[in-house]
């Protein structure tokens, strides 16, 4: 079974501190993702990654940052953690052909900004 | 630019009722279609894919065809379960990103 994994189920943080959230894939995709779910708003791409050390802006890059040193590890950095950047973060991966193959996610880690 | 819109939830249905979930989409291209399905407390799995027009994908009893005509992918299926209460996304794929529908909740009652 393909597995995505995310670091941690549930977060809380304090406004200014920077998070890291990690995320590790176990089936040597090349493409990983890190999305946020918003009630009503569905999933926004953040910023993904085709490669090691490779990454390309989503939708909302604003506030965040990645790593991808490994190509199996993929890390969301949130360098001054804010309350409006309180959501559910989920991680995926695929094979390089984003669109016609199946991605698998992360469990999601529930991110709360106080 | 690229757009799925679904049908607003919540649904709320008895077991064993018919069920309909409308998704349509914008697009440049030939896409891929697909329904992702979120459980309680996990994260997205791929229910079923359609990847050129008049496709059908089908899983677990869900169906849905792919209908360019109509840019659709209404997902179907005929006897719902208590246990296929859960959000379903409409998700529209190109060559290097998915784009994600808001999302539509179901709740199936005894």
């Amino acid at each position: 079974d393909v597995k995505v994994t995310q670091s941690s189920r549930y977060l809380v943080k304090r406004t200014g501190e920077k998070v890291f959230l990690e995320c590790v894939q176990d089936m040597d995709h090349e493409n990983m993702f890190w999305y946020r779910q918003d009630p009503g708003l569905g999933l926004r791409l953040i910023y993904f990654s085709y490669d090691v050390k490779m990454k390309e802006k989503g939708d909302i890059p604003e506030g965040y940052s990645v790593s991808r040193e490994k190509k199996e590890r993929f890390s969301l950095i949130l360098e001054s953690a804010s309350t409006n950047q309180t959501s559910m973060y989920l991680c995926a991966s695929s094979f390089r052909v984003t669109g016609r193959t199946e991605a698998f996610f992360g469990q999601g880690t529930r991110l709360t900004v106080v | 630019g690229n757009s799925v819109t679904q049908m607003e939830g919540p649904v709320t249905l008895s077991e064993e009722a018919f069920l309909t979930i409308n998704c349509t989409y914008t697009a440049t291209g030939y896409p891929s279609l697909f329904w992702y399905v979120q459980y309680p407390g996990e994260g997205l799995q791929l229910l079923l894919k359609a990847t050129k027009a008049d496709d059908k994908g089908s899983n677990k009893g869900f169906e849905a065809t792919y209908r360019k005509e109509t840019t659709s992918f209404h997902l179907e299926k005929g006897s719902v379960q208590v246990s296929d209460s859960a959000v379903y996304f409409c998700v529209l794929g190109t060559a290097s990103k998915l784009t994600f529908g808001t999302g539509t909740r179901l709740q199936v009652t005894l």
